[in-house]
């Protein structure tokens, strides 16, 4: 059966202090890894897609990378506005768009 | 992307009744979901939309309890029948367009049943 499990849990930030986001998987065959932020309240908002190690996406201050067992999801210099619950899910070959949700990092980042 | 809406924003319901929850999409899409987010947990998913014909669900979730419909390639209704307080959760509709595997997210639906 697809796993995802993220770690840490939560994580608590000075402005301007960087860290990553770990994200583990197990699939039989990955068609993508994905990773979307959820602010309280509303529905997540997507970040970034990896379909093969190696590969490595950026936006802003996020950077994500792909492994053949986990993703890591950086984050630079975050701001207050990066306070969120960052969640990665992963697809299956043999799915036909399920995505396998991990159970999300809460980030607080505190000026 | 598309932009995704979905109505109602939030309900609360009495024990044993229905809600039917609309998701409404700006352009065609080829795929709609409907996920299921519990308190403090993680997105699962409930079903596949599929355009014209039934849903397919996922193992724990079933027609009589989620009924689903899709008369377009830009609309989708997720049903919650006989509601109990278990129920209470945010619905999600997601959508995939064209031959890209990335979902969106609309806004969701926060249902708190009494």
């Amino acid at each position: 059966e697809d796993q995802v499990t993220q770690s840490p849990e939560a994580l608590r930030l000075q402005e301007g202090e960087s860290s990553s986001l770990n994200c583990s998987y197990t699939v039989s065959g990955l068609r993508g890894l994905f990773w979307y932020r959820q602010d309280p309240g509303k529905g997540p908002e997507f970040l970034f897609t990896l379909y093969s190690a190696g590969e490595e996406k950026e936006k802003e201050r996020l950077k994500a990378t792909l492994t053949k067992k986990e993703s890591f999801l950086h984050i630079t210099a975050p701001k207050p506005e990066d306070s969120a619950t960052y969640l990665c899910a992963v697809q299956a070959d043999r799915s036909w768009g399920k995505l396998q949700f991990g159970a999300g990092t809460q980030v607080v980042v505190t000026p | 992307s598309a932009v995704i809406s979905q109505k109602p924003s939030r309900d609360i319901c009495q024990r044993g009744t229905s809600l039917t929850i609309q998701c409404q999409v700006d352009s065609q899409v080829t795929m709609m979901f409907w996920y299921r987010q519990q308190p403090g947990q993680s997105l699962t998913l409930i079903a596949t939309a599929n355009q014209g014909s039934e849903a397919t669900y996922e193992s724990g979730f079933v027609i009589d309890k989620f009924p689903i419909s899709r008369p377009n390639l830009t609309f989708s209704t997720l049903t919650v029948s006989n509601m109990s307080p278990e129920d209470s959760s945010i619905y999600l509709c997601s959508v995939r367009m064209g031959g890209r595997e990335t979902q969106y997210f609309g806004p969701g639906t926060r249902l708190l049943v009494l």
